[in-house]
């Protein structure tokens, strides 16, 4: 498996509050995701980035933002939590220098529930 | 906008029985296709990708999927399936124009009965 962590594993929080989850590779990848995970959707694309400082939006971006600062971590910011946003969020990372020949590794998730 | 669709949303099968999910795609350019499995309580995980060539492919676990470009189809198959294929499977598609990121199909959860 990938090296890839995110941090929490779960968390629950009330409406209203700012959360931050966090990606960690260890593959020294360039390009990191966000994904949300909700039943009937699959997994749609939160948002992205191809290098340090480098981000951009995906389908569902609305509510959220990003940083990367440093090739390793990627993290996710909700400014300010709402129910809607109760999902399971998936960081990815892929390496390859052609968009043909890209892969994405999955990490283990983290299962956020905002009441 | 790409699109990825699962019509098949929830199989149930016996062990040994064959399997075949679906998956389409609305893109008419070129595309690469993934397919990713996910068992219960576990992130994603790789089971095969189609990038060009042999549009048959082979994967883990026995699994494999054939591309045919004029159905815009990436059927996941398997010959015998076990217990332990229980899991969600997922459908992936990027469009292949330099934005990386997937469109995924809805998942089909599979039960395989022992």
């Amino acid at each position: 498996d990938a090296g890839i962590t995110q941090s929490p594993r779960h968390k629950v929080t009330e409406t209203g509050t700012p959360v931050t989850l966090r990606c960690h590779q260890t593959e020294n990848h360039r390009y990191m995701y966000w994904y949300r995970q909700d039943p009937g959707h699959g997994l749609r694309l939160i948002h992205y980035s191809y290098g340090v400082k480098d981000t951009d939006k995906g389908e569902v971006s609305d509510g959220y933002s990003v940083s990367r600062s440093k090739t390793e971590d990627f993290l996710l910011t909700l400014e300010s939590a709402t129910s809607s946003q109760t999902s399971v969020y998936f960081c990815a990372i892929s390496e390859s220098r052609l968009a043909g020949t890209d892969t994405q590794y999955f990490g283990p998730g983290t299962r956020l529930t905002v009441l | 906008a790409q699109s990825v669709s699962q019509h098949n949303h929830h199989v149930i099968l016996s062990e040994a029985a064959s399997l075949e999910l679906g998956c389409n795609y609305s893109y008419g350019g070129t595309v690469n296709l993934f397919w990713y499995v996910q068992y219960p309580g576990q992130h994603l995980q790789l089971l095969l990708k189609y990038f060009s060539g042999d549009p048959l492919v082979k994967g883990i676990k026995g699994f494999e999927a054939e591309f045919i470009k004029s159905k815009f189809s990436f059927n996941l198959r398997k010959p015998s399936v076990q217990w332990s294929d229980t899991a969600e499977y997922f459908c992936a598609v990027n469009a292949n124009t330099g934005r990386r990121a997937l469109t995924f199909g809805s998942g089909t959860r599979l039960q395989v009965q022992p």
